[in-house]
């Protein structure tokens, strides 16, 4: 099946460093990427829409300079917290879309998650 | 625009009883419906979706939801629980209409199977 492999799965870093995250597809080719932020016994926060090759589309509110997503090709995603604060502590998930699967009826109908990223900001 | 509500914040189940977890969603147009499973720190695990077809759709390690256009709802159950199903369940729905691919998530439903 369909696998999308994040890393790290936890980091903690200083407050004002950036900290980087990577989202593969390993066996599909993801022409679309969501990254989600998820609070505690919250639901998931979609921040940002990226398609390979082209800028990602940010949601209201979520800070584009701080949080730079790059959909460099149709296997990789990154984002990466700028100038992180301990605010931005967080569970950060990415989804990828497959683009054979998103017309199918198997894996979920295209979506599949990421096993999510801890980040502690101290 | 799509949204999904999920009344409850947490489900309370003895092992072996059905198990029920609520979802009710609000589209332009026929919906996309799924359910996902998350076990602490980590992603969501797909567990089932309605595209279209029969209204009743099984999914994995037992679980199954029925679409009910009327009530706009997609509860998912699970005829007997076990102790190993106590996660965080999220319905969530995309609506083909806005061809944006994007899914809108319910706050998601903590459920406890109590042994």
């Amino acid at each position: 099946g369909a696998v999308v492999s994040q890393h790290p799965s936890r980091v903690i870093c200083k407050s004002g460093t950036s900290v980087k995250i990577e989202c593969r597809s390993l066996d599909f080719q993801a022409t679309t990427m969501f990254w989600y932020r998820q609070f505690p016994k919250k639901s998931l926060m979609l921040m940002a829409t990226s398609n390979e090759g082209s800028k990602a589309t940010y949601e209201q509110g979520v800070e584009k300079d701080k949080f730079l997503i790059n959909h460099a090709s149709l296997t990789l995603s990154t984002l990466t917290v700028t100038s992180a604060h301990p605010e931005d502590s967080s569970f950060y998930i990415c989804s990828a879309r497959d683009r054979e699967a998103a017309s199918a009826t198997h894996f979920g109908y295209g979506y599949t998650f990421g096993s999510g990223t801890r980040l502690t900001v101290v | 625009a799509q949204s999904v509500a999920q009344p409850e914040d947490q489900v309370n189940v003895a092992e072996g009883n059905p198990l029920t977890v609520k979802c009710t969603y609000s589209v332009s147009g026929n919906p996309y419906l799924f359910w996902y499973v998350q076990y602490p720190n980590r992603g969501l695990q797909f567990l089932l979706k309605y595209i279209t077809g029969d209204n009743l759709v099984k999914g994995s390690y037992g679980f199954e939801a029925e679409f009910n256009k009327s009530q706009t709802s997609f509860h998912l159950k699970k005829p007997s629980a076990l102790v190993s199903d106590s996660a965080l369940y999220f319905c969530a729905v995309r609506d083909p209409f806005y061809g944006n691919n994007r899914l809108a998530f319910g706050k998601g439903n903590q459920v406890v199977v109590i042994p």
